[in-house]
């Protein structure tokens, strides 16, 4: 089956600096990546939508200045946290549709980040 | 935006099937039924997906009403690792509208030994 993979898989940062989160289709291409973000408890939120080559959506309420999306490659998207505080900290989860396929999303393992 | 309802959590016990309801009585005719999974602290898990058939992999099986308003996920012999959060989604057909996938609170189904 599709392999995503993510990395980190959990990062520990300081307030005001920034995060990179890599998001990796092993043995497919994927001409979009989405990107979700889930708190404690809670289910899955959709934060953007990324196309490769393209500027990424992003949902309402997401911030594009803060939550920097890059999808150079068909199987690379990055999500760059910015001036990462407290209330960022969060389970970050990619996920990847196979280019020219049409039924499934495939997750990655997701990175938890933590600001101090 | 949520099109689905599921109950809130269900206990099942070991080797004994689990069965999820999911009712999405206004599932339009372009809009599929798919089951995801997250078990804890991991990404979600595709298992399966249908449109008015029944449908069955290695992993469960998919009973979808004739009216096509409501859903079981059946996972014939549950084991501990089938422990998980289980959400039932609605989505469009792939390539017809947007491809994300809108999660709801989903079924914490727990395997009892």
């Amino acid at each position: 089956g599709a392999v995503v993979s993510q990395h980190p898989s959990r990062v520990i940062c300081k307030s005001g600096t920034s995060v990179k989160i890599e998001c990796r289709s092993l043995d497919f291409q994927a001409t979009t990546m989405f990107w979700y973000r889930q708190f404690p408890k809670q289910s899955l939120m959709l934060m953007a939508t990324s196309n490769e080559g393209s500027k990424a959506t992003y949902e309402q309420g997401v911030e594009k200045d803060k939550f920097l999306i890059n999808h150079a490659s068909l199987t690379l998207s990055t999500l760059t946290v910015t001036s990462a505080h407290p209330e960022d900290s969060s389970f970050y989860i990619c996920s990847a549709e196979l280019a020219g396929g049409r039924e499934t999303q495939y997750f990655g393992p997701g990175t938890r980040l933590l600001v101090l | 935006d949520a099109k689905t309802t599921q109950p809130p959590s269900m206990d099942c016990a070991e080797g004994r099937a689990a069965n999820l309801p999911c009712n999405h009585s206004t599932i339009s005719g372009n809009e599929y039924v798919y089951w995801y999974r997250q078990i804890h602290s991991q990404g979600p898990q595709y298992i399966i997906h249908g449109l008015k058939n029944n449908e069955t992999n290695e992993m469960a099986s998919l009973i979808i009403t004739e009216d096509r308003k409501s859903s079981t996920l059946i996972l014939p012999h549950a084991t501990l690792r089938d422990t998980a959060v289980y959400y039932c989604i609605v989505r469009p057909e792939w390539g017809t509208g947007a491809n994300n996938l809108f999660f709801g609170t989903g079924t914490r189904l727990t395997v009892i030994p």
